[in-house]
């Protein structure tokens, strides 16, 4: 069974860090993986979505990174802003369409 | 970009009372669906795979006779959750996806549950 694992669980950083949020999964048979982004008491925000066939996707500040023979998936967020305050959730597609999710790094960005 | 449009976005009722949650699929079809459920301060978890025109088939724990799941169309699934009780507020999430493009899912906004 996949098992998925965030760490840390949370990241409290003053506004300008670089942000790395770290996920391991334990099956490397997978799909994809991606991230997400959520706010309090709202739903999920796509962030990047990595094929079992990439290294890395990158979006504007975020970078995310997947080393599948390690069970490994790193997200980098640069230049970190309070509005990136958030809960992150990386999601590991294993079973088609099934997401095996993490409990997620809450971050918070200090100004 | 795939919409995929989940209704109502909060619902607050009493003990005993059915709710139905509405999932579309608002510019693709979707084949298949999946439901998720969120308990505070925890993450997603997937609770039932409902594909069009099947019966959905459900993760163990999920009380299928409580979790109703329909999935008549390509563009709309529903849960209903019957006799609903206060262990049952959560966060309900769908996931919709398609045989067709990037294997990729496309979620709902979500509903949050709360049972008096």
């Amino acid at each position: 069974k996949q098992e998925v694992t965030q760490i840390p669980a949370a990241l409290s950083v003053p506004e300008g860090e670089n942000l790395v949020l770290n996920c391991s999964f334990t099956d490397s048979a997978i799909y994809n993986l991606q991230w997400f982004r959520q706010d309090p008491g709202k739903g999920l925000t796509s962030l990047l979505l990595i094929q079992s066939s990439q290294r890395e996707q990158t979006s504007g500040r975020l970078n995310a990174s997947l080393d599948k023979s390690s069970g490994r998936s790193t997200l980098y967020i640069a230049a970190s802003q309070p509005g990136d305050s958030a809960t992150y959730l990386c999601a590991v597609n294993s079973s088609w369409g099934k997401l095996q999710f993490g409990a997620g790094t809450q971050v918070v960005v200090t100004p | 970009g795939a919409v995929v449009s989940q209704h109502p976005s909060w619902v607050i009722c009493k003990s005993g009372t059915s709710v139905k949650i509405e999932c579309r699929s608002l510019d693709f079809q979707a084949t298949t669906m999946f439901w998720y459920r969120q308990f505070p301060k925890q993450s997603l978890m997937l609770m039932a795979t409902s594909n069009e025109g099947s019966k959905a088939t459900y993760e163990q724990g999920v009380e299928k006779d409580k979790f109703l799941i329909n999935h008549a169309s390509l563009t709309l699934s529903t849960l209903t959750v019957t006799s609903a009780h206060p262990e049952d507020s959560s966060f309900y999430i769908c996931s919709a996806w398609t045989l067709w493009g990037v294997a990729e899912g496309h979620f709902g906004d979500g509903t949050r549950l709360s049972i008096l």
